[in-house]
């Protein structure tokens, strides 16, 4: 697996603000992504942090509203823009690595999540 | 029809009990398949791949059903600690993940 540490851990944010969230593993990785999981809900997928280029959004998240930077291959951050009290939510990233323990499959491991409330 | 359906439960169950539920999913061409455990304001946490017909980890037991298109999940001599939302993620290729919204599960002393 891999140590994944996100900052800020929680936040309280005022409406029309940005909060940019870090996400810093500790090994080299080539996929990293950016999720929402909102009050009672499941994990939406935001976006692939691609290192080197442009992020890969979903269906539903643009760049303007969540601009997303990955200079190197441990590190990615996550903006959320204007905020509303819609955007409030966990936004966690996570990492794809191969798991030598598991017949080589491919395995997303989760860093621990940016609570995000805004007023 | 969603890409990922589970049953939310809750499954309520004695310490002891075994529990099983299932996660169907719409992608015929998936080919990963995960079980996630997320304790309350937690991250998820890996729990077991599937792969083949299943797999075991101790009490875990996790089966895939290509040809109904569900995996299952079953939990033998449930502890408290069990006590969790488990997630079932299918990979769409491309490296994604889908997730299913969860199931519940509460194991009662």
């Amino acid at each position: 697996s891999a140590v994944i540490s996100q900052k800020p851990s929680r936040d309280i944010c005022q409406r029309g603000t940005s909060l940019t969230i870090q996400c810093q593993v500790d090994s080299q990785v080539t996929m990293m992504f950016w999720y929402r999981q909102q009050p009672g809900q499941s994990l939406t997928l935001i976006a692939t942090a691609n290192q080197g280029s442009e992020a890969t959004y979903e269906s539903g998240f643009v760049i303007d509203k969540f601009p997303i930077s990955r200079p190197n291959l441990t590190f990615s951050t996550l903006t959320v823009s204007n905020m509303s009290p819609e955007d409030s939510s966990i936004y966690l990233c996570s990492v794809e690595i191969t798991d030598y323990e598991r017949s080589d499959q491919e395995t997303q491991y989760f860093g621990p999540g940016t609570r995000l409330l805004v007023l | 029809r969603k890409e990922v359906e589970q049953d939310p439960g809750p499954f309520n169950v004695p310490e002891g009990a075994t529990v099983a539920f299932n996660c169907t999913y719409s992608n015929s061409a998936s080919q990963s398949f995960f079980w996630y455990r997320q304790d309350c304001r937690k991250e998820p946490k890996l729990l077991m791949s599937v792969y083949s017909s299943g797999n075991e980890d101790g009490r875990f037991t996790a089966q895939l059903n290509r040809a109904s298109q569900y995996i299952s999940l079953l939990i033998r001599d449930s502890k408290l600690s069990d006590s969790a939302t488990y997630l079932c993620a299918v990979n769409l290729g491309d490296y994604k993940l889908s997730f299913g919204a969860g199931t519940t599960v509460t194991v009662r002393a």
